[in-house]
């Protein structure tokens, strides 16, 4: 059992370019979210998805899009990348209350 | 800001000792969850407190809720060098929304 998966691992961008990120479960849960993590801001949500077909913006959604087209999928994407993106990102899932977290992106802007 | 703040923002303690960690929030909540982040890895879920409870066990960890305050306490007993990790508070305020809101964290070091 994968649980969740996320690729990149890292990856070195260069700003004003366009990258997704990708996020795939294989537990059939409904709920999908996407998350930043920074040193000293905690986790803040960016966006989720409750449900296959329904997105919702979270705390931090400027200059991030996602997109559900089914069950399993949940990409994040950076349609003009800035140097403030720069952040470690967490996709998660659940059913119910407890949330499962992916082993994250780091991403670095350039 | 509806952030959960966790107290204190690192702790250092021996193996063998307890651990107690503190979250405070603003506004009335569903539930109150805590994860523990590994260096590098993802968060794992350990514990949930619903706004009805007032305390729960699981293992080493107790957790308490104090609705009145607006606070709870994760207390890890024994602790062991493999306790070392971030550990994080994390609100529900609407029931059924399943979205929650992180605090920034207790970064926790457990010494052999």
């Amino acid at each position: 059992i994968a649980g969740i998966t996320q690729a990149p691992t890292s990856q070195i961008l260069a700003a004003g370019r366009r990258m997704t990120l990708r996020c795939t479960q294989d537990m059939r849960h409904n709920a999908m979210y996407w998350y930043r993590q920074d040193l000293g801001l905690g986790l803040r949500l960016i966006h989720y998805s409750n449900t296959a077909g329904t997105t919702g913006k979270g705390e931090v959604p400027d200059g991030y899009s996602v997109s559900r087209a089914n069950t399993d999928d949940f990409p994040l994407t950076l349609a003009s990348a800035v140097p403030s993106q720069t952040s470690v990102y967490f996709c998660a899932s659940s059913f119910g209350d407890e949330q499962f977290f992916g082993p994250g992106t780091r991403l670095t802007v350039l | 800001s509806q952030q959960g703040e966790e107290d204190p923002q690192a702790l250092s303690i021996q193996e063998g000792e307890n651990a107690t960690m503190n979250c405070s929030y603003k506004t009335s909540i569903n539930n109150l969850q805590w994860y523990r982040q590994n260096s590098g890895r993802g968060l794992v879920h350990l514990i949930l407190i619903r706004s009805n409870e007032r305390e729960k066990h699981s293992g080493r960890l107790r957790v308490t809720l104090d609705t009145s305050k607006k606070s709870s306490s994760l207390l890890i007993t024994a602790s062991r060098a493999a306790d070392t990790a971030s550990y994080f508070c994390a609100t529900e305020f609407r029931a059924g929304s399943y979205q929650l809101t992180f605090g920034k964290g207790t970064k926790l070091s457990v010494i052999p």
